[in-house]
Order: structure tokens, then C-alpha cells, then sequence
């Protein structure tokens, strides 16, 4: 089975640009979750996708903001990029069933924004 | 409140074993995990341990949870060079429907000595 996909896989944008990033589950996975990874803060939770709908919101600013698809593919936007923007993004993927309780993650995503 | 406690660094020879400890604060937690992260990769499921479990063992894998002290450790037996990395051990806080979010660690850097 192939494993989380995240592409693209680096980004360099400028400052007040916007971003979009993407994700694609392990097939038949149907729950997308967003992490932003700093030096700084560590890992963080950004939001998670199950079935097109937001299930669960971070503590990030209105700037971030995401989707998912009916394949279970999920975006995620960032708006007005800002220096701190800067990080490794991750996204992982879980079936969300009894039983199955591991979430996998793809290679990242890595922003700089200068 | 949501905090996990990670000491940061850890160094071992070659052959011996490597135990890395880990506590958390939410007594409600579910399923406790441990990833491993290499340079300039994403998250590596290592292994999981439900909150009602006192040990799983997986391979050179030793998970122990002590819940009355919302404590957690990772001992791998053996330890060889390929085993040097970030080693992340994190809570997920559920929500309804087996959805939630994971609550990770700043993470232990082991160092593998030949």
C-alpha cells in the first residue's frame, strides 16, 4: 500500500503571498489531519478532515484554512504569508474505525517564506 | 491542561539499550504513541499503547506506561547507529466519533555512538 503522499514536497514564496499545499491519504483512509512543525513551538495541531467536513480546529489564525475532497485528498491554504509562516507542514492520515487507531504520516511539506 | 514532557537529549553506545522517557498531563488520554523523525523526513509510527495497557512489546520495541504517573517510556533493546534520530512520544485527545488530536512532545534527540 503507498503511504501518505504530500506534495510539493518545498516551497519558497515571498511574504503576503498565498500557498496551498496538498495531501492524498493512504487508500482508504478517510481522515486528514494538518500539523505545523518549528524549531520553535515543536509540532503542532493545525486541524482534521474526516468525510469533506473540518472535525477539528488548532490554535492557528483565520490565515490557515483547509479542505478535503471526496477521494479523502485534502488541501490546505495559507493566506498572507507571513515570516513565521516558515516551517515543515505534515499531514497524516488515519481510518478512523474500531480498532484502528494509528495515524500515518507523509514526508512534509517544507514553506520558507522569505 | 495539554502538555507533554520529553527530556531532550540522549546519548548511547552501540549494543546497549536506549530508554526514553516521556510524561503527560491528560488523564483522559486514550492511545499514547511514539514516532521517530530522521533529517529531513516526516513522522515514523513506531508504535502505540492504549491508556489500559501497562506494557507492548514490538520486536526491540518496549513500551511502558505507568498511568498513575502519567508516565511513558520507550526502550529499545540492541541499539544500533540506524537508530539514531528524534524520538516523539505523543497523547492524542479524543473527540466524538474516534476523531482528535495528537499532543506531541519537543522530542529526544538519540545519538547512537559506534
Amino acid at each position: 500500500k503507498a503511504g501518505v503522499t504530500q506534495t510539493p514536497r518545498y516551497l519558497i514564496k515571498t511574504r503576503g503571498q498565498q500557498v496551498t499545499l496538498s495531501c492524498s491519504p493512504i487508500s482508504g483512509h478517510r481522515s486528514v489531519s494538518w500539523y505545523q512543525q518549528t524549531p520553535g513551538q515543536g509540532l503542532q495541531f493545525l486541524f482534521e478532515y474526516f468525510s469533506e467536513t473540518q472535525r477539528n480546529k488548532g490554535n492557528f489564525p483565520g490565515r490557515f484554512s483547509g479542505r478535503q475532497f471526496s477521494n479523502s485528498r485534502s488541501e490546505m491554504n495559507v493566506s498572507t504569508l507571513e515570516l513565521g509562516d516558515s516551517a515543515l507542514y505534515l499531514c497524516a492520515s488515519s481510518l478512523i474505525s474500531v480498532g484502528s487507531y494509528e495515524q500515518y504520516f507523509g514526508p512534509g511539506t517544507r514553506l520558507t517564506v522569505t | 491542561g495539554e502538555d507533554v514532557e520529553q527530556s531532550l537529549f540522549l546519548s548511547v553506545r552501540e549494543g546497549d539499550s536506549s530508554v526514553i522517557n516521556c510524561t503527560y498531563t491528560d488523564s483522559s488520554s486514550t492511545y499514547l504513541y511514539w514516532y521517530k523523525q530522521e533529517p529531513g523526513a516526516g513522522l515514523q509510527l513506531l508504535t502505540y499503547i492504549f491508556s489500559n495497557m501497562d506494557m507492548k512489546q514490538d520486536q526491540r520495541l518496549t513500551v511502558l506506561l505507568n498511568k498513575k504517573d502519567k508516565h511513558l517510556s520507550l526502550r529499545i533493546a540492541d541499539t544500533q547507529t540506524g537508530d539514531s534520530a528524534i524520538y516523539f512520544c505523543a497523547e492524542k485527545l479524543q473527540f466524538s466519533g474516534n476523531t482528535g488530536k495528537l499532543i506531541f512532545g519537543q522530542g529526544t534527540t538519540l545519538q547512537v555512538k559506534p
